[in-house]
């Protein structure tokens, strides 16, 4: 499996509290991408990096702010958590563009905000 | 916009059956296409692409699935299902191949019985 390690697993919190979700990877790739799922919904881009500082947004981006200071960690943040915000959220990484770049995912964070 | 359309949700069959899910997408130009496999539980691991050349796509467990441009379509099967097949199971399309950006479809959930 590629190196990508999602926190926390799981969480709780209240509606209106801000909660950043971390996604680090060890394999030095270029691409990291943010996406929730939802039952119905399949898995919607959030959003993605291209490189350090270098994002953009997906289809949800909605409510939604995203960083990448370091090749390593891409950080998910949602400023105001919102009760539509309930889902899992999952990190992909892949190294490029082309064949030999397919995505791989990490385990997946579970939110749930009350 | 692109979409991915999954017609089947919800599938059961018995051990040995064969499998077919269907997976129909709608963008007109070159395409990337794939298809995830969720294991209850666990994330998404990729099953098959296809790029180009040959539209039949061999992947890993025995699946292999049909490009068919005219249809497009690319719908996954397996000649004899087993137990441990239980997953869900995502249609995926990179429209034009830029970023890796993949639209999925909401997924079809089969359930083999023993």
């Amino acid at each position: 499996d590629a190196g990508i390690t999602q926190s926390p697993r799981h969480k709780v919190t209240e509606t209106g509290t801000p909660v950043t979700l971390r996604c680090h990877q060890t394999e030095n790739h270029r691409y990291m991408y943010w996406y929730r799922q939802d039952p119905g919904h399949g898995l919607r881009l959030i959003h993605y990096s291209y490189g350090v500082k270098d994002t953009d947004k997906g289809e949800v981006s909605d409510g939604y702010s995203v960083s990448r200071s370091k090749t390593e960690d891409f950080l998910l943040t949602l400023e105001s958590a919102t009760s539509s915000q309930t889902s899992v959220y999952f990190c992909a990484i892949s190294a490029g563009t082309g064949h030999n770049s397919p995505l791989h995912f990490g385990n997946g964070t579970r939110l749930t905000v009350t | 916009a692109q979409s991915v359309s999954q017609h089947n949700h919800h599938v059961i069959l018995s051990e040995a059956a064969s499998l077919e899910l269907g997976c129909n997408y709608s963008y007109g130009g070159t395409v990337n296409l794939f298809w995830y496999v969720q294991y209850p539980g666990q994330h998404l691991q990729l099953l098959l692409k296809y790029f180009s050349g040959d539209p039949l796509v061999k992947g890993i467990k025995g699946f292999e699935a049909e490009f068919i441009k005219s249809k497009f379509s690319f719908n996954l099967r397996k000649p004899s299902v087993q137990w441990s097949d239980t997953a869900e199971y995502f249609c995926a399309v990179n429209p034009g191949g830029a970023t890796n950006k993949l639209i999925f479809g909401t997924g079809t959930l089969l359930a083999v019985q023993p």
